[in-house]
């Protein structure tokens, strides 16, 4: 099974920058990484994918690291809404396997 | 609202017994995926359809089978139920085709709350 490491919590200020890491050493040439979030009661969403550039959309950021090995999820600003489990997930064989996530917890 | 349809919502049944679960997918898409998630064990990826056709198995117990009929919906069939077997279960679904690569993203509904007495 393709892995992802995340670290199991992290903490934020509201209207902070949050920066959410991921170790993925185990990737393969053309696995994209996904990145997906699940907020309480309800099923995850889909937040944001790469596969070697940085990527921006209208949630987020995604930072690739060189070697691909890493990737790191920036939330610009974060809001309360934003408290969620992350998940960082590599694509094997079309299997999407989720890790256990980071817990991000936003302090107003 | 992610157009994906999960029924039921919440079941309560008892050990041995056998439930179905059900999963419209969004409009459109082509793949549907199972997941159950239980408090102890994440998200664990149990298969995959695309189209009819089974594409990938993850954990799925031999207990536990599905199927993707021709109209595109799915349902997850879970036999001798066990005390362990209460979870969420997530479906998902995708516009495919899996290409294994991971390109499209997954739109998963709000899931079916088993709870195995």
């Amino acid at each position: 099974d393709a892995k992802t490491t995340q670290p199991n919590s992290m903490e934020s200020n509201e209207e902070e920058p949050v920066h959410l890491p991921c170790n993925h050493s185990t990737i393969s040439g053309t696995d994209y990484i996904h990145w997906y979030r699940q907020l309480p009661s309800q099923g995850p969403e889909y937040v944001i994918h790469g596969l070697t550039s940085n990527v921006n959309n209208r949630m987020a950021s995604l930072a690739i690291a060189e070697d691909r090995k890493s990737s790191t999820l920036i939330l610009h600003r974060a809001t309360l809404r934003d408290a969620a489990v992350y998940y960082c997930i590599l694509i094997f064989v079309n299997k999407f396997y989720f890790g256990s996530g980071t817990k991000l917890n936003v302090k107003p | 609202d992610s157009g994906v349809t999960q029924t039921p919502k919440h079941l309560i049944t008892a050990t041995g017994q056998r439930v179905t679960l059900r999963c419209s997918p969004r409009s459109g898409d082509l793949s549907v995926y199972w997941y159950q998630q239980s408090l102890d064990q994440g998200l664990q990826f149990l298969i995959q359809y695309y189209n009819g056709e089974e594409r990938a198995k993850g954990n799925i117990l031999e207990r536990f089978s599905a199927q993707q009929f021709p109209d595109l919906h799915s349902e997850l069939n879970l036999s001798s139920l066990e005390l362990g077997d209460s979870a969420l279960y997530f479906c998902a679904s995708s516009v495919g085709p899996p290409t294994g690569k991971g390109t499209g993203e997954l739109f998963f509904g709000e899931g079916s709350r088993l709870t195995v007495l």
